[in-house]
């Protein structure tokens, strides 16, 4: 079992819903990433979490530490967010960072 | 202006060459990092190294060499190309933990492919 989990692995919206992608992790960590990666393209981080909630536009992320759970919702769903999303956790300790990655969520916005 | 900057982009070479990929960073990071991104989109660390100093080879087979000559540069060195070794290599970079801001930045990535 991968240490992070994503669901749902591929999502299927149309243009304006309200979206929610959610993270499980198993490990102690000392942050949690969102990244978004385009069809061909690179890796962009959307948010670095270690407690609460933070907002960037129509992203929200949200983290319970207590319960090993973030979520990353996206308002008003546009086809320019079709992108595959990926949680990703840093550890502690002598881990330097190193990032552990959950196995992507496919996002496709309808219009 | 690109914060971390790999090269090439593509690279499509016969199996049993020798090929390197080519990162750098002018964020002023001390840590730097190599991923894989397999067929199936999933990345996995190779390689960490802190201010030019190897922290973590993630089981990553011999014939993959790292080599960080200053702390804004780590190129990938690949030895005798194997047809498995087809993906894209993904270069990031982040300040060190306790540093305030983890902000990690990646590169564009290189595709790999070995035929």
């Amino acid at each position: 079992k991968n240490e992070v989990e994503q669901s749902p692995q591929n999502l299927t919206a149309q243009e304006g819903e309200f979206i929610t992608i959610n993270c499980s992790y198993s490990v102690g960590i000392s942050a949690l990433h969102w990244l978004q990666q385009h069809p061909g393209g690179g890796i962009v981080s959307l948010f670095m979490l270690s407690s609460g909630k933070k907002k960037h536009g129509r992203l929200i992320a949200t983290i319970n530490i207590q319960e090993k759970h973030s979520s990353l919702h996206i308002t008003a769903s546009h086809p320019r967010d079709s992108a595959v999303y990926i949680c990703a956790v840093r550890a502690g300790g002598t881990s330097y960072g190193k990032l552990t990655f959950g196995q992507g969520t496919i996002l496709t916005v309808h219009p | 202006d690109t914060a971390v900057s790999q090269t090439p982009k593509y690279l499509v070479t016969q199996m049993g060459n020798d090929k390197s990929i080519k990162c750098e960073q002018n964020l002023g990071h001390d840590t730097m990092y190599w991923y894989k991104q397999d067929s199936k989109k999933f990345l996995k660390i190779m390689f960490s190294y802190n201010n030019k100093e190897l922290i973590i080879n993630e089981t990553v087979p011999n014939r993959f060499s790292p080599k960080s000559p200053d702390k804004a540069h780590l190129n990938l060195h690949i030895n005798s190309l194997e047809l498995g070794d087809s993906a894209v290599y993904f270069c990031a970079s982040s300040p060190l933990p306790g540093q305030g801001n983890y902000g990690y930045t990646f590169g564009s990535g290189t595709r790999l492919t070995v035929v």
